[in-house]
């Protein structure tokens, strides 16, 4: 199965400042029809996740473009540009190339 | 709006059996997979599997293979997850949400394994 990696998996952050979230892959996530199914989800506090970003660099629906996304193959990255308050929880990458899709383990976005 | 509305908290008792429900609104039940996923207090998310809401098939991570059963009633646009053999390892947050890759999630359910 394929395993994700997320680093770090606690930042600390202040208010406007930029942060970035690596999620690395055992395998390439570039599937056979071209696409790369690499998504990334926040969870806030007592919440379900919510989608942030599909297809490594979309914004999922009303998301703010302070977040993006970007990578390939293996190695991919989220970025906030400018934390807000309401950015803090934990951060999720997951893949849905192979089967079984799998989460990362996690970045916890705290602030400092 | 699309919605998952599950069924309430679940307190068993080691060796039994729960069974928590998954209701979907707001779009066509068959068009989309429903998944599964556990999520222990302070520990992040595990995928379980998902079901074809059409035809019923099912895909289970190897790890929750005879522990997770996967099903559907179609006639209420709701998909259900039985878990058997309960022990305290099985406490945690379980969530449906539709889609093979989750897009949109329920509101989780907690299950309880305590004698």
């Amino acid at each position: 199965d394929v395993v994700l990696t997320q680093t770090p998996p606690t930042s600390s952050a202040t208010i406007g400042q930029s942060v970035s979230i690596s999620c690395r892959s055992s395998q390439s996530l570039l599937d056979s029809d071209g696409n790369t199914y690499l998504y990334w989800y926040l969870q806030r506090p007592s919440q379900s996740p919510q989608l942030l970003i599909y297809l490594v660099s979309k914004l999922g629906s009303g998301v703010p473009n302070r977040f993006s996304g970007s990578g390939s193959g293996t190695d991919f990255t989220l970025k906030i540009s400018g934390v807000e308050a309401e950015d803090l929880g934990v951060y999720y990458c997951v893949q849905g190339t192979h089967d079984p899709p799998a989460f990362g383990g996690g970045t916890k976005l705290e602030l400092k | 709006q699309v919605q998952l509305q599950q069924s309430g908290a679940e307190l068993a008792k080691p060796g039994s059996s729960v069974k928590i429900s998954c209701k979907a609104s707001g779009y066509t039940f068959t068009s989309y997979y429903i998944s599964w996923i556990k999520q222990t207090t302070g520990q992040g998310l595990e995928y379980i599997g998902y079901i074809n809401t059409g035809s019923g098939g099912t895909n289970y991570n190897e790890k929750f293979k005879g522990k997770a059963t996967l099903t559907v009633d179609k006639s209420s646009s709701t998909a259900f997850m039985q878990l058997s053999s309960l022990t305290p390892d099985d406490s945690a947050v379980y969530y449906c949400a539709r889609g093979r890759v989750p897009l949109y999630w329920g509101q989780g359910v907690m299950v309880t394994v305590s004698s």
